[in-house]
């Protein structure tokens, strides 16, 4: 069993509407998650840094963290063409040097 | 701020002619520092990882090798390429080993091996 599971997609949807994201994990011991976007033929960029469970906003986008079902979510409200990307998660335990990422879903936003 | 920086951003090299790879960061001291290779369609698989100058962690078994000549200097390497090398080539920096931190990663390099 993998570490960090991550549906790879791919994921269309149109214009507009609600996009949401996930990821499970299997180590208690992460407690800092973040997801990046990686668009095509280019390095991924940090979207979103989260520490321990909760919700964090961030324009269009939130991050939700549950620590006790071991799920991290990502929501793209109004979502646009330009989020047509691959998402990946990623996430660390105190200390740790090495992050564990998900192997990313490919979303697309269909105009 | 801190910028990350790779090249070449695009490699074309034959199977059995040797590689090297560069990766800068400014704007920051001690990093620590990652390579880490996407194959087509498929996740990030970390090959490297240096906390310190000369001190390279290698994570998978293979024909790369990865040096740190310099605080923020990695170079991946390898002294013949095989058809499997082929992907895209991404570096990272994190903060050091004093935090428990997130990655930044660079424009990337993409191998074809022929």
């Amino acid at each position: 069993q993998k570490e960090v599971e991550q549906d790879p997609g791919p994921l269309s949807v149109p214009e507009g509407a609600i996009v949401s994201l996930n990821c499970t994990y299997s180590n208690s011991a992460f407690q800092y998650f973040m997801w990046y976007r990686q668009y095509s033929r280019k390095g991924p960029e940090l979207l979103m840094y989260t520490y321990s469970s909760g919700n964090k906003e961030d324009g269009r986008f939130t991050a939700q963290v549950d620590k006790s079902s071991k799920y991290i979510s990502l929501f793209i409200r109004d979502s646009q063409p330009s989020d047509s990307a691959t998402y990946l998660c990623a996430m660390i335990g105190q200390g740790a040097q090495k992050l564990v990422f998900g192997q990313g879903t490919r979303l697309t936003i269909n105009p | 701020s801190q910028t990350i920086h790779q090249w070449p951003a695009t490699l074309v090299q034959p199977v059995g002619s040797p590689l090297s790879l560069e990766c800068t960061v400014e704007g920051t001291s001690n990093p620590n520092l990652y390579w880490y290779r996407q194959a087509a369609g498929r996740g990030l698989q970390l090959l490297f990882y240096s906390v310190g100058i000369g001190q390279i962690s290698s994570e998978v078994p293979q024909n790369l090798s990865a040096s740190r000549p310099q605080d923020r200097q990695f170079i991946l390497s390898s002294k013949k390429l095989l058809l499997s090398d082929s992907g895209f080539y991404l570096c990272a920096w994190g903060r050091g080993s004093r935090y428990t931190d997130t990655q930044y990663f660079g424009p990337g390099t993409r191998l074809t091996v022929l």
